[in-house]
């Protein structure tokens, strides 16, 4: 199975700041990786799918890179809104759809 | 628009079962494959199963398997979860989710585009 491995677990930021969250994957994944927001009691949110592509709606300071095995999911000006946990998927293997252990964006 | 309403959530005894059902609506339910997601109080997302569009190929976590079975009605346009010999650990929040690319089961790659609510499942004595 593909691992998905995220980093930090923990993030303390402030608004305005530039924000990069990192996900690795055990094995080369292409570009099948997609980001979510999620926030508490609440159902995540798709940010970004096929590791650099922006869903509809979603504000432009979030942005995706990466390919293979390391991506990135960068916010350019954290937002009050923008405080809560990310986590990262693979979509490349049917036998798991991996999630990343999550990253959670809080309040400096 | 949209909308994926999970039910059948419930306390049950370890070794119980529990079937959960997601109703969707919004868009040509029988074009898209569907997954089921859970989230254990305070942690993170664990994938648990998917279904092909036309039920004909499924797929389960290795934690699952051989005690959930995933299953759809087109007709319904509803998605199945029958989780039998519940354990502990599979207290959760049960999300159903749409795959975003149409006919796409197997053979090539699409993320989630729209999650339910979830339902909450307590397995405990």
């Amino acid at each position: 199975d593909i691992q998905m491995t995220q980093s930090p677990s923990t993030l303390s930021a402030s608004v305005g700041d530039r924000v990069t969250i990192t996900c690795r994957a055990s094995q080369s994944i292409s570009s099948w990786l997609a980001w979510y927001q999620q926030k508490p009691g609440k159902a995540p949110e798709l940010l970004i799918y096929k590791a650099s592509s922006l869903e509809s709606g979603v504000p432009s300071r979030f942005s995706g890179s990466g390919s293979g095995t390391e991506f990135t999911l960068t916010i350019s000006s954290l937002q009050p809104d923008d405080f809560a946990t990310y986590y990262c998927q693979q979509y490349y293997s049917y036998s798991g759809f991996t999630f990343g252990g999550g990253t959670k964006v809080e309040i400096k | 628009q949209v909308q994926l309403v999970e039910s059948g959530g419930g306390v049950v005894q370890p070794g119980g079962s529990l079937r959960l059902s997601c109703k969707a609506s919004g868009f040509t339910f029988s074009t898209y494959g569907m997954h089921w997601v859970r989230q254990a109080p305070g942690k993170g997302l664990e994938w648990v199963a998917f279904i092909r569009y036309d039920g004909s190929n499924k797929h389960y976590a290795d934690s699952v398997k051989g005690r959930f079975t995933i299953s759809r009605d087109n007709s319904q346009n509803t998605v199945s979860l029958q989780m039998n010999f519940l354990r502990a650990e599979d207290t959760a929040l049960y999300y159903c989710a749409k795959h975003f690319e149409a006919y796409c089961g197997g053979d090539c790659y699409s993320h989630f585009d729209q999650w339910g609510q979830g339902t909450l499942v307590t397995v405990s004595s």
